[in-house]
């Protein structure tokens, strides 16, 4: 079973300081990505990453930027955490493009991140 | 631009009763669309995969339908449990590798 693993299931951070979110999938997939997720609202992509050192901006990465240093870990970066940043996020993987467009999405538990 | 609902927003059904959760979309030119299963506080589960060139697909008591002219895609649960109380959501992958999420339909099944 493949498996993304999110190193924290909450935080609470403060406004402006810089927050880390990590990420790590087992199954060898080239996509990454991140989401956040919030009532009324659903699930947006804010970034995605088709191979190590690539990433592609979402629908909303304002405020974000993010890092793919190794094939297996994405990381989402707050570079000056605000309010409206308070949110569930939701890392997930799927398999290289060619095969992924019949490729699921497997997602983490989510870290839900308080900035107050 | 591509546009994901789910009605209803939620539904609650008796245990025994057989679920019928909607999902319609505004552009027929997808890739496959996938059912996601979602627990209270958690990640995202994913249920199933239709590819575009697929009608339906069936695993243990769930079955999904999809109809790409009509841009919709039914997900069946037979015989709900109370285990089957969750949100569900339906997601569309298109051009450029990106899945359009609909906003979900919160399931309570009732002893």
């Amino acid at each position: 079973d493949v498996k993304v693993t999110q190193s924290s299931r909450y935080l609470v951070k403060r406004t402006g300081e810089k927050v880390f979110l990590e990420c790590v999938q087992d199954m060898d997939h080239e996509n990454m990505f991140w989401y956040r997720q919030d009532p009324g609202l659903g699930l947006r992509l804010i970034y995605f990453s088709y191979d190590v050192k690539m990433k592609e901006k979402g629908d909303i990465p304002e405020g974000y930027s993010v890092s793919r240093e190794k094939k297996e870990r994405f990381s989402l970066i707050l570079e000056s955490a605000s309010t409206n940043q308070t949110s569930m996020y939701l890392c997930a993987s799927s398999l290289q493009q060619g095969a992924a467009y019949n490729s699921p999405l497997h997602f983490g538990n989510g870290t839900r991140l308080t900035v107050t | 631009k591509q546009e994901v609902t789910q009605i209803p927003a939620a539904l609650s059904v008796p245990e025994g009763e057989n679920l019928v959760l909607n999902c319609s979309f505004t552009d027929s030119a997808i890739y496959n669309l996938q059912w996601f299963r979602q627990d209270p506080g958690k990640g995202l589960t994913s249920l199933l995969l239709i590819q575009s060139s697929q009608r339906e697909q069936t695993s243990g008591r769930l079955n999904a339908s999809l109809d790409k002219s009509s841009g919709r895609s039914t997900l069946y649960i037979a015989a709900s449990q109370p285990g089957d109380s969750a949100t569900y959501l339906c997601a569309v992958k298109a051009a450029g590798n990106k899945l359009t999420f609909g906003g979900g339909t919160r399931v309570l099944v009732k002893p």
